[in-house]
C-alpha cells in the first residue's frame, strides 16, 4: 500500500540542527511531491515547504525561508527535511505527506507520515 | 501566512449532522481546490475530501464537500462518537505559492 514513513524522535540543543527522513513506498517517487508539516503541541497545521521528487524544485513557506531544507535521494525513494537554528518555539510534531507533483491550483496530502516529534530543550 | 478561518468547535447528538465552514480568500479558495483532513486524537491527518468534493477510496459518503466562491464546507451526516475528532480545511495559496491550513474545528459528538 502506499504509505510514507518518517525516522524517530528527536531531542535537540537550541540553535542544533534536526533532520528528518521521509522514507516512501507503494507508488512511483518520483511522479510526486513531497511536503512538510508541522504542528505545535495543541496548535494548528503549519506548511513548511515541499518538493517535487522528479525535478527536485523545492518551495519553502517564507516563514522558514532560510532555516528549512528539503531534499530528496530518488535511489532510496526518501526526502529529507532539515531545520537549522532551532528555537524553544520549534518544537513541534514534523509529518511528510505525498502530494501531487504541481500543487498550485490542486493540492492535497495523502498519505501521512506518522510523525516525528522534534523537542527543543537545553 | 495566509490563514483559513474555521469555526473552534461544532457538536451534535449521534445521528445528526454537522457541517464545518472553512473562509478564505481570493488568492486561496477562490481560485484553487479544497482539501479536507481528519485528526483523530494523537494521530496523523487523513484526508477526507480532494477536489473541493471528492472522497478517496474508503471515505463513507457521509463525508461531503462543497465549495462556494471563497469558501468552503465540509458536511458529517449520521454522526458517530468515531467521528470525535480535529478537522481542517486546506488549499494552495496563489499568491503566497504556499500551502495553507484552517484554524482547525473540534468536532464533539453529544
Amino acid at each position: 500500500q502506499v504509505q510514507v514513513v518518517q525516522s524517530g524522535a528527536e531531542v535537540k540543543k537550541p540553535g542544533a540542527p534536526v533532520k528528518v527522513s521521509c522514507e516512501a513506498s507503494g507508488y512511483t517517487f518520483t511522479s510526486y511531491a513531497i511536503h512538510w508539516v508541522r504542528q505545535a503541541p495543541g496548535q494548528r497545521l503549519e506548511w513548511l515547504g515541499w518538493i517535487n521528487a522528479g525535478n527536485g524544485d523545492t518551495k519553502y513557506s517564507q516563514k522558514f525561508q532560510g532555516r528549512v531544507t528539503i531534499t530528496r535521494d530518488t535511489s532510496a525513494k526518501t526526502a529529507y527535511m532539515e531545520l537549522s537554528s532551532l528555537r524553544y518555539e520549534d518544537t513541534a510534531v514534523y509529518y511528510c505527506a505525498r502530494g501531487p507533483q504541481a500543487p498550485d491550483h490542486n493540492n492535497w496530502f495523502d498519505p501521512w507520515g506518522q510523525g516525528t516529534l522534534v523537542t527543543v530543550s537545553s | 501566512q495566509s490563514v483559513l478561518t474555521q469555526p473552534p468547535s461544532v457538536s451534535a447528538a449521534p445521528g445528526q449532522k454537522v457541517t464545518i465552514s472553512c473562509a478564505g480568500s481570493s488568492s486561496n479558495i477562490g481560485n484553487n481546490y479544497v482539501s479536507w483532513y481528519q485528526q483523530l486524537p494523537e494521530t496523523a491527518p487523513k484526508l477526507l475530501i480532494y477536489e473541493n468534493n471528492k472522497r478517496p477510496s474508503g471515505i463513507p459518503d457521509r463525508f461531503s464537500g462543497s465549495k462556494s466562491g471563497t469558501s468552503a464546507t465540509l458536511g458529517i451526516t449520521g454522526l458517530q462518537t468515531g467521528d470525535e475528532a480535529d478537522y481542517y480545511c486546506g488549499t494552495w495559496d496563489s499568491s503566497l505559492s504556499a500551502g495553507v491550513f484552517g484554524t482547525g474545528t473540534k468536532v464533539t459528538v453529544l
